[in-house]
Order: C-alpha cells, then sequence, then structure tokens
C-alpha cells in the first residue's frame, strides 16, 4: 500500500493563479481531511470528508475548494492565490471505524506564493 | 471547537536527559492523542489516551492523561539524536482532531 499520496511536493505560485493539489489514499479510508501547516502554528484544519459526496468546512476554509467524487481522491483548490496561503499542505485519511481513528498523513506540499 | 494549547514551544536537551512537553485544554477532552513529526516529514501517529488518570508507556516515551481530562503530558526518559522532531498533541472530537501548535525537540550530541 502508497498509504497517502500527494503532488506536486513543492509549487511556486503567483499572486492570482490557481491550482489543485492532488491527494490520493489507497487504504479505503472514509475520512480525509486537508490541513495546512504554518511555522510554530500546529496544523489547522481546512476542510474535510466524511465518504464520498460530502465534504464540510473546517477551521480555515476560506480562500480553498474541495470536491470528494471517489473514496480514493481528495482534490484541493486553491483559487486566486495569495501570499497568505504560503504554506505547508498535508492532507490525511482516518477509517472512521477504528478503535483509535488515527490519521495517516501524506508528505505534504509545500507552497510558496509570492 | 476545541482549543489545546502546548508548553514549550522549543525545548532543547542534552542526549542522555529526560524532558517533558505538556498540553493543555480549556475544555474538557473526551480523549487526546500524540503525533510526531521529523524534521521536512509529516505527523505520524503515537498514541491515544482515553481514560482519566491513564498513562501508556512506549519504550523511553511515558504519556499520561490528567485527571479532569484537559492536560495530556509526553515525558521523554534518556534522550536520543532519534527523538529529534516536533511532538502534537491533538484533542479529537469524534472524527476530528485540533492540534496543539506543538514542542519541536533538538537534542545536543
Amino acid at each position: 500500500n502508497a498509504g497517502v499520496t500527494q503532488t506536486p511536493k513543492f509549487r511556486i505560485l503567483k499572486i492570482g493563479q490557481s491550482m489543485t493539489l492532488q491527494c490520493t489514499q489507497d487504504m479505503n479510508h472514509n475520512y480525509m481531511y486537508w490541513y495546512r501547516q504554518d511555522p510554530g502554528m500546529g496544523l489547522k484544519l481546512i476542510y474535510y470528508s466524511v465518504g464520498a459526496g460530502i465534504t464540510d468546512k473546517g477551521e480555515v476554509p476560506n480562500g480553498y475548494n474541495v470536491s470528494r467524487s471517489t473514496t480514493e481522491d481528495f482534490p484541493l483548490r486553491l483559487e486566486l492565490a495569495a501570499p497568505s496561503q504560503t504554506s505547508v499542505y498535508f492532507c490525511a485519511s482516518s477509517t472512521g471505524t477504528s478503535r483509535y481513528n488515527e490519521q495517516f498523513f501524506g508528505p505534504g506540499t509545500r507552497l510558496t506564493v509570492l | 471547537g476545541q482549543q489545546v494549547m502546548q508548553i514549550p514551544q522549543y525545548q532543547h536537551v542534552q542526549e542522555g536527559e529526560d524532558f517533558t512537553t505538556y498540553c493543555n485544554s480549556s475544555t474538557t477532552l473526551s480523549n487526546i492523542q500524540w503525533y510526531k513529526q521529523r524534521p521536512g516529514g509529516h505527523p505520524v501517529f503515537l498514541i491515544q489516551l482515553v481514560k482519566s488518570g491513564e498513562v501508556k508507556k512506549q519504550k523511553r516515551l511515558t504519556f499520561q492523561f490528567g485527571e479532569a481530562k484537559k492536560n495530556s503530558s509526553l515525558h521523554i526518559t534518556a534522550t536520543q539524536t532519534t527523538d529529534v522532531g516536533t511532538y502534537f498533541c491533538a484533542g479529537r472530537d469524534d472524527y476530528k482532531l485540533s492540534f496543539g501548535a506543538g514542542t519541536t525537540v533538538t537534542v545536543r550530541a
């Protein structure tokens, strides 16, 4: 199993550009999450999904959109990129049914907006 | 949502020494999870605590959940260079987690 994979690993955007961060998991997990990590700030939840076709806002959703058309994929869309969106983005998944419901994280995408 | 705070933000430790990092919440937590993130890596699940006063050990790591379920601690004994990284606690609310800011640990050989 590859676990949770994310592409790209690195990206530089200009202000106002758009992009999609890809996330795929092969563990058949129902729950998927997008976080952003800023230095010294921990991880902030952007959006999450409890299953295909169902998404909801997290703590910091402004400037982002998501979709969940399949169990495996949970892309994050940035429209009109701003310098404040410079961050490391992590995708994670969990079963929703295991004892601990621990989250499995992808390797992250490091995004810089200039 | 839950607000989870961690102290200290940075911990510089001499190899072989012990240290403790603390996690505090303003509200009662149903359970708490701990994750470790190595430099340049991604968070990896370590453990979950559920019961009031619960103590769990993983080799040199000891995790504790407070009696009031509003705080938790991670104690590492005989620190090694492999302990370098950032340790996060996270309050679990059903299937969502609220992460603390983390304690970043560096080790002096």
